[in-house]
């Protein structure tokens, strides 16, 4: 069975603080996303990984950043957290789609609520 | 701006009836679409897929049209469930399948 796994599912931080999001698939995947989810805005990529050590920013990267060093684990680092950060945070992964096949949707953690105060 | 979006916030329909969810797009080069349900405190779950060589797929309750000219997608959902009652998100990608942008989402309420 396929997973995707989020460190936490919820975090309370205080405004300025370093925060360390986790995320960790166990399906071999190539491709690892990172998704915030606000209501009336839908899902929107903050950053997204295609390799090891490779990133690409998304749509709205401004105050994050991200490690890669390992096939299974993407981390999304909040350099200093600030209150319009407080948000649903979604990691998920998938294959890349130079495979040749069609079945590739992303699968998603469970998502971290992050509250920054 | 949005490429992917879902103009309707919310939809409510009877139990037994039929739901139909719309999704629009913006960009000529996605080619692949999904469907994802998702419940509160929960990471969205994969549903349906179609690719943009077909303007149907079929899963069970769940239907997915696909209308490439007018760069509209929509999902039928017959006959509805409480259990449907979600919000559900259309995503769409490029030929490369490497990156996924979703709609708002539209939380669906399916009354007993």
């Amino acid at each position: 069975d396929v997973k995707v796994t989020q460190s936490s599912r919820y975090l309370v931080k205080r405004t300025g603080e370093k925060v360390f999001l986790e995320c960790v698939q166990d399906m071999d995947h190539e491709n690892m996303f990172w998704y915030r989810q606000d209501p009336g805005l839908g899902l929107r990529l903050i950053y997204f990984s295609y390799d090891v050590k490779m990133k690409e920013k998304g749509d709205i990267p401004e105050g994050y950043s991200v490690s890669r060093e390992k096939k299974e684990r993407f981390s999304l680092i909040l350099e200093s957290a600030s209150t319009n950060q407080t948000s649903m945070y979604l990691c998920a992964s998938s294959l890349p789609g130079d495979r040749g096949s069609r079945n590739t949707e992303a699968f998603f953690g469970q998502g971290t609520r992050l509250t920054v105060v | 701006d949005q490429q992917v979006k879902q103009n309707s916030p919310s939809l409510s329909v009877q139990e037994g009836r039929i739901s139909i969810l719309n999704c629009d797009y913006t960009n000529s080069m996605f080619d692949y679409f999904l469907w994802y349900k998702k419940y509160p405190a929960e990471g969205p779950t994969f549903l349906i897929s179609i690719s943009s060589i077909k303007d149907k797929n079929e899963d069970g309750r769940f239907t997915v049209f696909l209308n490439k000219s007018a760069k509209h997608l929509s999902l039928h959902i017959v006959p509805s469930q409480p259990g449907d009652s979600a919000v559900y998100f259309c995503a769409a990608s490029e030929d490369n399948f490497n990156k996924f942008y979703f709609g708002s989402g539209t939380k669906l309420n399916v009354k007993p």
